[in-house]
């Protein structure tokens, strides 16, 4: 089974401060077909980031991602307050199976 | 691009949940893209179910565990996708979102997505 481990699960930050989130896949990612998406509540996911570190249409520079193999990283370079929410890792080399990490929750401390 | 949901929100044990996404902006049977259904719930988080997409023809790709009773179909006339799950248990209640994907082949992130369907398996 693939599977896509994120984290840490919650981490707590204040306005301003950097978030690098962690995630790590249990078999290599081809061609980094790798997607991080946000989440707020009552909300559909959106697409920040795919092919590992383009930007979707219309997604701040603060917003960024690295890696490649089976370590990624999704990096906030200052946390605005429309940030806080849940961020998701996906990959989609995979078909019929495009694995989504179970997310990390970025709270205001 | 936007994708607009449709279906009902209460579903029988048993019986087969239906939902639509009517998509405006691109064309169903566009060959760098794809028409995906997802859903989310507490005990699964997000779980892709499957996808059609038309690369010369139509193809279909379906989640192994739903793979028995899951039918995804495009229909070009009206410009919308659409999902069929067949006996429906209380363990499919979850959010249902459909999805665009814009596709390095067929390699496709989710690019668009619907607002979401709450959909409930009771009697």
């Amino acid at each position: 089974e693939i599977v896509l481990t994120q984290s840490p699960g919650t981490l707590s930050l204040s306005p301003g401060e950097r978030a690098t989130l962690s995630c790590r896949a249990s078999q290599s990612v081809s061609l980094n077909y790798l997607a991080w998406y946000q989440q707020k509540p009552g909300q559909a996911p959106r697409l920040l980031i795919y092919g590992a570190s383009s930007r979707a249409t219309g997604i701040p520079v603060r917003f960024s991602g690295s890696g490649s193999g089976t370590d990624f990283t999704l990096t906030i370079s200052r946390l605005e307050p429309e940030d806080f929410a849940m961020y998701y890792c996906q990959r989609y080399d995979s078909s019929p199976l495009y694995a989504f990490g179970q997310g990390t929750k970025v709270e205001i401390k | 691009v936007q994708l607009q949901q449709s279906g009902p929100g209460l579903v029988k044990p048993s019986q087969t949940l239906s939902l639509t996404c009517a998509i405006s902006g691109d064309s169903v049977s566009s060959n760098s893209a794809s028409w995906n259904w997802l859903r989310q719930s507490p005990s699964r988080g997000l779980e892709w179910l499957g996808r059609t997409y038309y690369r010369s023809k139509w193809n279909n790709d379906y989640r192994e565990s739903v793979k028995s009773r899951i039918s995804i179909k495009p229909d070009t006339t009206k410009n919308h996708f659409s999902l069929q799950l067949d006996s429906v248990t209380p363990e499919d209640t979850a959010v249902y979102y459909c999805a665009g994907g814009e596709c390095d082949n067929v390699a496709c992130s989710l690019n668009h997505w619907g607002q979401g369907t709450l959909v409930t398996v009771s009697s």
